[in-house]
């Protein structure tokens, strides 16, 4: 069974800061992984899709890896603002037929102006 | 694009009652998800449709939820009877084969008294 761990569960840090999130994964066999945002109260935005046939992608102040032997990834965010406050989720779509994301608990960031 | 679309955004109903959760997926989206969120479990998957079938219905808590998709613009979840452990945010989200990134709507609170 796919699980999908998210450390730290919070984190801090002061406005200008680059940070890095980290999800892993227990079953290396995944077709993507995707990273969300959450503000408070609202939906998930769509932040990075990765293939698993890639290594990273960029957009923007955003960079995630990908290492599926090791099942893990990472989003990078340089130069944080105040306004890049809110929860991050990962989330692993399994291969084969199947069209369903397992999500991670989530990283709550604040970024402290 | 107006996104995804979800009605209402919030419902408050007493226990027993029907509720029916309305979602407009993006124009041309052949996948449509329904996930609920809580604090206990976080983002779980109920079900899922391709092409207004449904495929993946393993989420779905018991025979008091149903979700149908009549044509391609529309689906609902309908809760009956509705219970207070059913209190969440019910989110709907659609994608596209061949990229697979989920888009989210804005979600439907529902608090069951």
């Amino acid at each position: 069974k796919q699980e999908v761990t998210q450390i730290p569960a919070a984190l801090s840090v002061p406005e200008g800061e680059n940070l890095v999130l980290n999800c892993s994964f227990t079953d290396s066999a995944i077709y993507n992984l995707q990273w969300f945002r959450q503000d408070p109260g609202k939906g998930l935005t769509s932040l990075l899709l990765i293939q698993s046939s890639q290594r990273e992608q960029t957009s923007g102040r955003l960079n995630a890896s990908l290492d599926k032997s090791s099942g893990r990834s990472t989003l990078y965010i340089a130069a944080s603002q105040p306004g890049d406050s809110a929860t991050y989720l990962c989330a692993v779509r399994r291969g084969g037929a199947t069209n369903k994301l397992i999500f991670g608990t989530g990283t709550l960031l604040a970024v402290q102006p | 694009d107006a996104g995804v679309i979800q009605s209402p955004r919030h419902e408050v109903t007493e226990m027993g009652q029907e509720v029916t959760l309305r979602c407009k997926p993006i124009s041309g989206h052949d996948y449509l998800f329904w996930y609920r969120q809580t604090m206990m479990r976080g983002l779980e998957l109920l079900i899922y449709f391709n092409n207004n079938v449904p495929i993946d219905d393993s989420g779905m808590p018991e025979d008091r939820f149903s979700a149908k998709m009549p044509n391609a613009s529309f689906s609902t979840l309908k809760i009956q009877p509705s219970e207070p452990r059913d209190s969440a945010v019910y989110f709907c989200a659609s994608s596209l084969s061949g990229n697979n990134e989920q888009f989210f709507g804005p979600g439907t609170r529902l608090t069951v008294l």
